[in-house]
Parts: structure tokens; sequence; C-alpha cells
């Protein structure tokens, strides 16, 4: 089975653009969620999605939203982009939706903010 | 909110030597402990997890513990080698039908000297 994939890998933007980020996750995955991490921060929950639904978001602004398409394939937009913003995006799938979630990351998208 | 610590942020350790890590969470319904492992430029991968209703779980050289009342977790890595030399970062995972979200800790930085 392919792995969990994202586009593109490296991106730069200027302030007060917006991005938006794509993830395929691992055929029959439904569940997607999307993390920042940065070196000062780790890594941070953004939000989950599971059929087409964000059932649990982070502690990130509205500037950051996503969505879920019919074939789990996922986006995240960012908004106004600030300098903070530049961070690697990571989205992992995950098969079950109950206690146990196995989570699986893609490669990342690095977005730098100038 | 919720909150994962991690300790210690870097370890260093002679090959063949064990390795272990703390992480405290602070949510009680936390219910699913996964522990990943990232290289350097490379994605994280999980490397074992543990669920809320074990106290301890083994793979290989690498176990798991967990003390729910005092809301505790650990990793150990015995007969380290210098493949291990990677970033380990613990995370508490709150999940059911309704979805799940995942915090993560800060991150340990480990390096095994051969």
């Amino acid at each position: 089975k392919a792995g969990v994939t994202q586009t593109p890998r490296y991106l730069i933007k200027t302030r007060g653009q917006q991005v938006t980020l794509s993830c395929s996750p691992i055929s029959g995955h439904r569940s997607v969620s999307w993390y920042q991490q940065t070196p000062g921060q780790g890594l941070q929950f953004l939000f989950e999605y599971f059929s087409e639904t964000q059932r649990n978001k982070g502690n990130f602004p509205g500037r950051f939203s996503g969505r879920q398409f019919s074939n789990s394939r996922s986006e995240m937009n960012v908004s106004t982009l600030e300098l903070g913003d530049s961070a690697l995006y990571l989205c992992a799938s995950c098969l079950t939706n109950f206690e146990v979630h196995e989570q699986y990351f893609g490669p990342g998208t690095r977005l730098t903010v100038t | 909110g919720e909150n994962v610590e991690q300790h210690p942020s870097t370890l260093s350790v002679q090959e063949g030597d064990s390795a272990v890590i703390k992480c405290t969470y602070s949510d009680s319904a936390s219910n699913y402990f996964p522990w990943y492992k990232q290289e350097l430029g490379k994605r994280p991968q999980l490397i074992i997890d543990i669920r809320s209703n074990v106290g301890e779980k083994k793979d290989q050289r690498i176990a798991v513990t967990l003390n729910k009342t005092a809301k505790h977790f650990s990793l150990h890595i015995t007969e380290t080698q210098p493949e291990d030399s990677a970033v380990y970062f613990c995370a508490a995972s709150i999940g059911g039908t309704g979805g799940f979200k995942t915090i993560f800790g800060a991150g340990t930085r480990l390096f095994v000297k051969a």
C-alpha cells in the first residue's frame, strides 16, 4: 500500500498571502489529522477529520482551516500568513476511529513565510 | 488545557546502555499513549503504543509502562544501538467513536555513542 502523501513538499510564501496544503491518506484510512511542527513548539495538533467532518480542533486561530473530501483526501488552508506560520506541516492518517488509533504520518510540507 | 510534559529534552548514552524517557499527561480522559521516533529529516514513525487499561507492553528492546493514577508513562530502550539515535516523542490521546485528539510531548533527542 502506498503511504501517506503530501503536496507540495516545499513552499515559500510572503506575509499576508494564503496557502493550501494537500494530504492523501493511506487507502482505506478515513481519518486524517494535521499537525504543525516547529523547533520551539514541537508537534501541535491542528484538527482531525473523519468522513468529511471536523471532529476535533486544536488551539489555533481561525486563519487555519481544513476540509476533507469524499475520497478522504484532505486539505488545510492558512490565510493571511504570518512569519510565525513557518513550520513543517504534517498530516497523519488513521484506520480506526476507536480507542486505539495508530497514526501514520506523511513526509510533511515545509512552509516558509518571508 | 491538555498538556504532556516530556523529560529529559536531551539524553546521551553509550552503546549497549539503557535509555529511559518519561512523560506526564494532564487530561485524565486520555486513553491511548503512542511513542514516535523521528530521525533527522524524516517523518515521525510509531514505534510502540499502550492503551489505558494496560500497565506495560514490550516489543523486543523497547518497552512502555503506564501509571494511570500518577498520569505517568515511560519508554525504556535496552541495549541501545547507534541507529536508535533520533528524537522520540510521547503522546497522550483522547479517543472514541467521536474522534480523537493527540497531544505530543516536546521530544527527547537521544544520542547513542558508539
